[in-house]
């Protein structure tokens, strides 16, 4: 199984200020097609989590332009540009490249 | 408007059975691969099972495989999920969730969740 790290695994941001992320995994991530099958996801409080970031870098329907995913391989990076304090939440992020998919542990990100 | 709703959730002994279904609405469901990811309160998120949009690629977590059953009807806009010989470890919030493709790619979309819990 592929296994997904994140770091760091709390966060606390000042309100207006950047945030960043780190996920790694165990195998590389990229496909033949060109995409790394990796995806973040944001689970606020008391809510289904929701697709932030798709294929390593693609923002999802919705998102705020203040999220942005980068990275290939094993080295993955999800950055707000500014937080906002309804960013609050676990940040999960997760490989589809093959089955059983897996998740990283999560990243709790709270405001200061 | 796009739903999941999961149903068939609740208390169950352990080495019985239970039968969720996720009813899908407001998209093609037969274009999309769907999803089951679990949550244990107050812990991360687990992939569970995944089925390809024709049926043809099912997978399990090494934890669900050989107890656990995914299956889908397109002609009726629904996924399920058979959990027999169930454990105590299976208690989670279920959720039900899109993929943004036919494969496995990401869960675009989930559903509200359903509680199971195990316990004698």
């Amino acid at each position: 199984d592929i296994v997904m790290t994140q770091s760091p695994l709390s966060l606390s941001v000042t309100p207006g200020e950047p945030a960043s992320i780190s996920c790694r995994s165990n195998q590389s991530l990229l496909r033949s097609n060109g995409y790394n099958y990796l995806d973040w996801y944001l689970q606020k409080p008391g809510q289904s989590p929701q697709l932030l970031i798709y294929l390593g870098s693609h923002r999802a329907s919705g998102v705020p332009d203040r999220f942005s995913g980068s990275g290939s391989g094993t080295d993955f990076t999800l950055k707000i540009s500014r937080v906002e304090a309804e960013d609050v939440g676990f940040y999960y992020c997760m490989q589809a490249l093959q089955t059983p998919v897996t998740f990283g542990p999560g990243t709790k990100v709270d405001i200061k | 408007e796009m739903q999941l709703v999961e149903s068939g959730g609740g208390l169950v002994q352990p080495g019985r059975s239970l039968r969720l279904s996720c009813t899908a609405s407001g998209f093609p469901f037969e274009d999309y691969a769907m999803h089951w990811v679990r949550q244990i309160p107050g812990a991360g998120l687990e992939w569970v099972s995944g089925i390809s949009w024709n049926s043809v690629r099912m997978d399990y977590a090494a934890s669900v495989r050989g107890r656990f059953t995914i299956s889908r009807d397109n002609a009726n806009n629904s996924l399920y999920l058979q959990m027999n010989n169930l454990r105590i470890e299976d208690t989670a919030l279920y959720y039900c969730a899109k993929d943004m493709s036919g494969g496995f790619a990401a869960a675009e979309n989930w559903g509200q969740g359903i509680l199971v819990m195990v316990s004698s």
